[in-house]
């Protein structure tokens, strides 16, 4: 069975850093590109990260760019996104997400809460 | 980047209705749309991609059609257990971009 479990979510003071871990396991990780995906409380979802399977291609969504990097593990089955530089509106529910085959995102992990307040 | 709206916002059926939610596209997508249902509390799960393909495990009552800019999903007969929030989502495109989301409850 496919599993994806997300860990390193906290409260963290505006431009403060924090490290997030996805753990993957059920399926060949090297095999496929990773996204990270957050929902804001009560709002709808947003792309933020895309690493490929070798990490030659990344990209971030506009609103991160500069201060998050995606990074991936494929000895470890492991995928991070450091942030630094946080921001209120950074405040979210982070979900790691892996690529299909196809064109979507067919399997998301449970996601991990990352509070940016002072 | 390109934009999803979908419509409409939220919607209120009853059980065994026919549902219906769409889907548009700011520029031409081809069939690279896909749908996801979110339960209250729960990650995003995948129902349909590539505008029309069931994904495994999905219970065949949802389905999905459309291409290049118009696209729809559909539940057609609505059970208590498909209360949610679906949303549509391009990836032809990076970054890939989500639609705002239909909340749908029963009546």
């Amino acid at each position: 069975e496919v599993q994806l479990v997300e860990s390193g979510g906290g409260l963290v003071q505006p431009g403060g850093s924090l490290r997030l871990s996805c753990a993957a396991s059920g399926f060949t990780f090297s095999s496929y590109s990773m996204n990270w995906v957050r929902q804001a409380p009560g709002k709808g979802l947003e792309w933020v990260s895309y690493i490929s399977i070798s990490s030659n291609t990344i990209y971030y969504a506009d609103s991160v760019k500069g201060r998050f990097i995606i990074s991936r593990d494929n000895a470890k089955d492991s995928l991070y996104l450091q942030m630094n530089s946080l921001r209120d509106e950074d405040t979210a529910v982070y979900y790691c997400a892996k690529d299909s085959t196809s064109t979507s995102l067919d399997r998301w992990g449970q996601g991990t809460l990352v509070t940016v307040s002072s | 980047d390109i934009q999803m709206t979908q419509s409409p916002s939220s919607l209120s059926a009853s059980v065994g209705d026919r549902v219906t939610i769409t889907c548009q596209a700011s520029q031409d997508i081809s069939n690279h749309l896909n749908w996801y249902q979110q339960k209250s509390g729960k990650a995003p799960k995948l129902l349909i991609y590539d505008a029309s393909n069931l994904e495994a495990g999905v219970p065949s009552r949802f389905s999905g059609s459309g291409s290049e800019t118009h696209f729809s999903f559909t539940i057609s007969s609505l059970q208590p257990e498909d209360i949610a929030t679906y949303y549509c989502q391009q990836y032809n495109n990076l970054p890939p971009t989500f639609g705002p989301g239909t909340k749908l409850d029963i009546k």
